[in-house]
């Protein structure tokens, strides 16, 4: 069985602060990485696909960064805001055409 | 129109029930996606329709029937539904089956009765 695996699941953090969280996929037969951000009662929306090892992408104060060779992904957000509160989903696009989806890290910022 | 509208927002159903959610998109994409979620888990992919012909069902119970009339249009038939099927279902679009550009609809929260 081939899963992402998104941590934590949940996270608190003051505003101001700056956080990080991990999405872990599969290595093998990888061909790219989906970011989204999802606030409650709204759409998901599309923040980044990254495809090279080494990939940095950057969209405002959220940025992103990947390691093909061991399976991960980190999203960054710098001094958080009460707008960046949003479950963050992470999807693995394999060779096969096959999306594999993570859970989500649900992020809640304390005012 | 950028957007995917999936209505109705809500819907509380009877087991007995026949209820269908809709997807409509305005972009032009050919190809659309049930997805189908519960809490804390991640989306499920139910179907893939690409061209206005299934192209993808993963084995999904016959009590769950898509339907795609035309190119913008996509829905979902719900006919003896259990109280397990009680999720978020969401829709998707992209340009083709191999773009995974999604841009998701804000989705269907059912629950069944």
């Amino acid at each position: 069985i081939l899963n992402v695996e998104q941590s934590p699941q949940s996270l608190h953090v003051q505003e101001g602060d700056s956080t990080n969280f991990t999405c872990s996929f599969p290595s093998s037969n990888f061909y790219a990485l989906h970011w989204y951000r999802w606030e409650t009662a709204k759409s998901p929306e599309a923040l980044f696909v990254m495809t090279l090892n080494g990939d940095e992408k950057k969209k405002g104060r959220i940025s992103a960064t990947l390691n093909t060779k061991e399976g991960y992904s980190y999203l960054y957000i710098k001094g958080s805001q009460p707008e960046d509160s949003a479950t963050y989903l992470c999807a693995s696009l394999r060779g096969n055409y096959q999306l594999i989806w993570g859970a989500g890290t649900k992020l809640i910022i304390k005012p | 129109d950028t957007e995917v509208t999936q209505t109705p927002k809500h819907l509380v159903m009877g087991m007995t029930n026949k209820k269908s959610l809709k997807c409509e998109q305005h972009m032009g994409h050919r190809a659309m996606y049930w997805y189908k979620q519960k809490a804390k888990k991640p989306p499920e992919l139910m179907f893939v329709y690409s061209y206005e012909k299934l192209s993808i069902n993963e084995s999904v119970p016959s009590r769950f029937s898509p339907e795609c009339p035309n190119s913008s249009l996509l829905n979902l038939h719900l006919h003896a539904l259990q109280p397990e099927d009680s999720a978020l279902y969401l829709c998707a679009s992209s340009v083709s089956e191999t773009d995974y550009g999604y841009t998701f609809g804000s989705g269907t929260r059912l629950t069944v009765v």
